[in-house]
């Protein structure tokens, strides 16, 4: 158990939907990043943020947003869904979120977009 | 951009051997290179990190190597059981940035 806990486990929508997925980092851990896994794409990076400000961003698209609460749990917010966006959906954290920072995953929510 | 390319054919071996996966990378070396272990399902473990002037890092059964004259990383598990088969992913950091960019990953399966 990495520590990082991430709700739902399972989400199956609709297309044209919008749903939030959420992530609580481990005690004591300040960044948060959040991750897509699709079959055809590996994991990707989405966007990072630190003691709740957006820190890096990655291949994320305009319709997806995400951001930290004060009490440092994150929530990805993904809307006008597509059924190219059916994926796991990670969510990891680390303490400084700096250069060699072990990321700690969580256990993944699996969207799937009928 | 930094490409990362890890064998997409799944590695059988039968236990008690050696388990060989490959990581190379395109363009600049980075300052790091990471291995994390991935099952089904599940989200990614963490297992070790080599810098670039370490030419070899050891813990428990797994070895990682890295050459940057290659510009590959060799990570190897040592009398591998059924339990090491999962898919072993790399990840090095892209460009200026800190944050890893992670391979595909290879899966391996370790026959009783």
């Amino acid at each position: 158990d990495s520590g990082v806990t991430q709700t739902p486990k399972h989400l199956i929508t609709a297309t044209g939907q919008r749903v939030t997925l959420r992530c609580s980092p481990r005690s004591g851990d300040l960044s948060v990043y959040w991750y897509q896994q699709s079959l055809d794409q590996g994991l990707q990076f989405l966007i990072q943020y630190y003691n709740g400000e957006e820190r890096a961003k990655g291949n994320i698209l305009e319709r997806f947003s995400a951001q930290q609460f004060p009490d440092l749990h994150s929530e990805l917010n993904l809307s006008s869904l597509e059924l190219g966006d059916s994926a796991l959906y990670f969510c990891a954290s680390s303490a400084g979120g700096q250069n060699e920072d072990t990321q700690y995953f969580g256990p993944g929510t699996r969207l799937t977009v009928l | 951009s930094q490409k990362i390319e890890q064998n997409s054919e799944a590695l059988n071996i039968q236990e008690g051997k050696t388990a060989t996966l490959t990581c190379n990378y395109t363009n600049y070396s980075p300052a790091y290179l990471q291995w994390y272990r991935q099952d089904p399902g599940r989200g990614p473990v963490f297992l070790l990190l080599i810098r670039e002037n370490e030419k070899e890092k050891r813990k428990e059964r797994l070895k990682v190597t890295f050459d940057t004259t290659l510009k590959q990383s060799l990570f190897h598990i040592t009398a591998s059981q059924p339990a090491d088969s999962a898919t072993y992913l790399c990840a090095l950091p892209s460009g200026g940035s800190y944050i890893p960019t992670f391979g595909r990953g290879t899966s391996l399966i370790v026959h009783p």
